[in-house]
Formats: structure tokens, C-alpha cells, sequence
């Protein structure tokens, strides 16, 4: 079945750590992918997406994502990461020209001060 | 500017009970999407309206659910017979132009609990 995975459920770390937040997908096909954020009691808003061309993508607040087509993965990074990043980030596919956007569970981030 | 609103933000029915939700979407976009998160879960997607069309609705479970959107603007989903598995929140999206690839704007959601 066609799936997204998000391989950590929560992530905690100290401010000024580097982010990586794995994304993997299973369509065979051409894929939009798309990196959305939760800031508590906030609602889901987009981060960065990709398309076509360049892999890697730059999205708001520092963050980017790099698509490697051979692995199907679509990893969310950022340098340096600040206690204002705490949120749940969603990975979320959706295939060719179709319109239902699979999500993946989400990870959330927790970053201490 | 305004963003897409939905309404109830928290519903509470009894099992067995019918139940509407409803969004407005960003005024000018095409395209709206629903989609149900349950505790623990990503966005499932629901439906998907182009206009006054349902586009897809391959997401919706069975066919207790059902969502219109009778002028191209506000959608309303509807659930009959509610169970207790429906509880979730429901979360409205709309876009510019229904493009693959083009952004989906979130609403905040409506809390449904099923007791």
C-alpha cells in the first residue's frame, strides 16, 4: 500500500542542535512532496515543498529538505535549531496530479532552552 | 488576510446522532480538501471539492459521510449515524487552483467527540 513514514515519533533536543527528521514514501511514481508544521495551538502550515528541479529545497525559518529520488526520502533539516521550533512536523506526499495528500504520522520536536 | 475558518472549533454528539461541519474557505481558492486526524495520526484525506464538484472522494469511509459545497465557497460535511470511531478532528483545506502542487491552507479544525 502506498505509505509515508516518519521514523521518529519525538524528538528532544537542545537549542543551537542540528535537525534531521526522516521522511520516507513508497509511490513508484512522480511525487510533489511537502513538509508542513504544527506550533501549538496553531494550525498546520507549510514549511517548504518540492516539485521539480533543484532536490534541494529551502523552506521558512531556516529550514530545508533534500529529495533523493533512489532512497524516496525527503529529509527535513535545520543547523541550528531554537526552543521557538518546538512544533510537530508532518511529511506528507501526494502523487503525479493527484489531489489526496497522504500524511505521515508526524514527529514531534521538542527543543529545550 | 483571512485565513480558512471552521465551525464548531469542538462538537460533542451522542452515538447515533447526525452531525454537520462546516468550513469557508480562502476567499478566491478553488479548491477545498477535508481531512480527519485522529490522536496520534497524520491528516487522512477525505474528499475534494474543484469548485462545486467533488473531484475525489475516494477518502470518505463509507457512506455515512457525505460533503457539499452547493456554491463553490462554504462545504458542509455531513455524518450520519455517528460512532464512536468518528471521533477525531476534521480538518478543512483550500487551495488557489486545485494544482497538485500548489499549497493547501489549513483551517484549525473541528474537535468531534462521539460519546
Amino acid at each position: 500500500a502506498q505509505s509515508v513514514s516518519q521514523h521518529n515519533h519525538h524528538v528532544i533536543l537542545s537549542e543551537a542542535a542540528s535537525l534531521e527528521l526522516g521522511c520516507n514514501y513508497s509511490y513508484g511514481g512522480t511525487v510533489n512532496l511537502f513538509w508542513y508544521v504544527q506550533y501549538p495551538g496553531q494550525h498546520l502550515q507549510l514549511l517548504l515543498k518540492y516539485f521539480s528541479g533543484d532536490p534541494l529545497v529551502k523552506g521558512i525559518k531556516g529550514f530545508e529538505a533534500e529529495f533523493i529520488k533512489s532512497k524516496f526520502s525527503f529529509n527535513l533539516r535545520k543547523p541550528s535549531v531554537q526552543w521557538s521550533d518546538t512544533a510537530e512536523y508532518f511529511c506528507a506526499v501526494n502523487e503525479g496530479n493527484n489531489n489526496d495528500m497522504r500524511f505521515g504520522a508526524g514527529t514531534r520536536l521538542t527543543v529545550k532552552p | 488576510g483571512a485565513g480558512v475558518s471552521q465551525t464548531p472549533s469542538n462538537k460533542v454528539t451522542e452515538k447515533g446522532k447526525y452531525v454537520e461541519l462546516r468550513c469557508d474557505p480562502i476567499s478566491g481558492h478553488t479548491a477545498l480538501y477535508w481531512y480527519r486526524q485522529s490522536l496520534g495520526q497524520g491528516p487522512e484525506f477525505l474528499i475534494y471539492f474543484q469548485g462545486t464538484g467533488a473531484a475525489d472522494d475516494s477518502g470518505l469511509p463509507n457512506d455515512r459521510f457525505f460533503a457539499v459545497r452547493p456554491e463553490g465557497s462554504v462545504s458542509t460535511l455531513k455524518i450520519q449515524r455517528t460512532e464512536r470511531g468518528d471521533s477525531a478532528v476534521y480538518l478543512c483545506a483550500s487551495s488557489l487552483a486545485g494544482l497538485s502542487t500548489d499549497t493547501q491552507y489549513f483551517g484549525p479544525g473541528t474537535r468531534l467527540t462521539v460519546l
